[in-house]
């Protein structure tokens, strides 16, 4: 296992269309999380799940936005109806426990046109 | 509620002086604090983290942190840059009782001069 994988690396998109990207996390870690990044800020938290239960949702994530882990192995985040406020890198961390040590993917960067 | 700030949004070194990127924080509770590098189009590297153990926390690079907890800070220091310490550095919090979720402070931004 080499670490957090996340797919697709970019995905460019028309206003209006949903995108899905996937996070593939170290195979031992049950939690995972969401991130979002937009040009010169810090991530900020989306969401995270407890192996399948997802925990808690930030303010962030509006009704557009729907994130599952249905085994508590992988995850998928949905945007749905994009807008250009939504082009952002989108990154997902797995840990074993909380504050135990997170490892963050590379990332999705999404780009809405 | 927790929050990061990070006190100066770049920095600017010359090859082989100290470096000294500033973070002060804010927290309820015993915190975890992190330093994350990220080099451009590369994913968030794991410098260093404090858990209640040793205030003063080595990390990879010959980087490291003291945490002050009457300061509320936790400056991360060098004591020579590289050339390949050029990248956005974040300082990080998190609380158990808050599920783990890190709080990033807004970055600082390190540029190397040779």
């Amino acid at each position: 296992d080499t670490g957090v994988s996340q797919d697709p690396r970019h995905k460019i998109t028309k206003r209006g269309q949903n995108v899905t990207f996937r996070c593939d996390p170290i195979s031992e870690h049950n939690r995972l999380y969401w991130y979002r990044q937009t040009l010169g800020q810090g991530p900020e938290f989306l969401t995270y799940f407890q192996n399948e239960a997802q925990l808690e949702k930030s303010r962030l994530l509006s009704d557009r936005f729907s994130a599952e882990r249905p085994k508590g192995s992988f995850s998928t985040l949905e945007i749905q109806r994009t807008e250009q406020g939504d082009s952002a890198m989108y990154l997902c961390a797995s840990s074993q426990a909380a504050n135990y040590g997170y490892t963050f993917g590379s990332g999705t960067r999404l780009t809405v046109v | 509620a927790q929050s990061v700030t990070q006190l100066d949004s770049h920095v600017s070194v010359s090859e082989g002086t100290p470096v000294l990127l500033r973070c002060n924080y804010s927290s309820s509770y015993s915190p975890s604090l992190f330093w994350y590098v990220q080099h451009p189009n590369k994913g968030l590297q794991l410098l260093l983290k404090y858990t209640s153990a040793a205030t003063l926390v080595k990390g990879i690079n010959g980087f490291e942190a003291e945490f002050k907890k009457s300061e509320t800070s936790f400056h991360l220091t060098k004591p020579s840059a590289h050339m390949s310490d050029a990248a956005e550095y974040f300082c990080v919090v998190s609380e158990y009782n808050q599920g783990g979720k890190l709080i990033f402070g807004q970055g600082t931004e390190l540029s190397v001069k040779p």
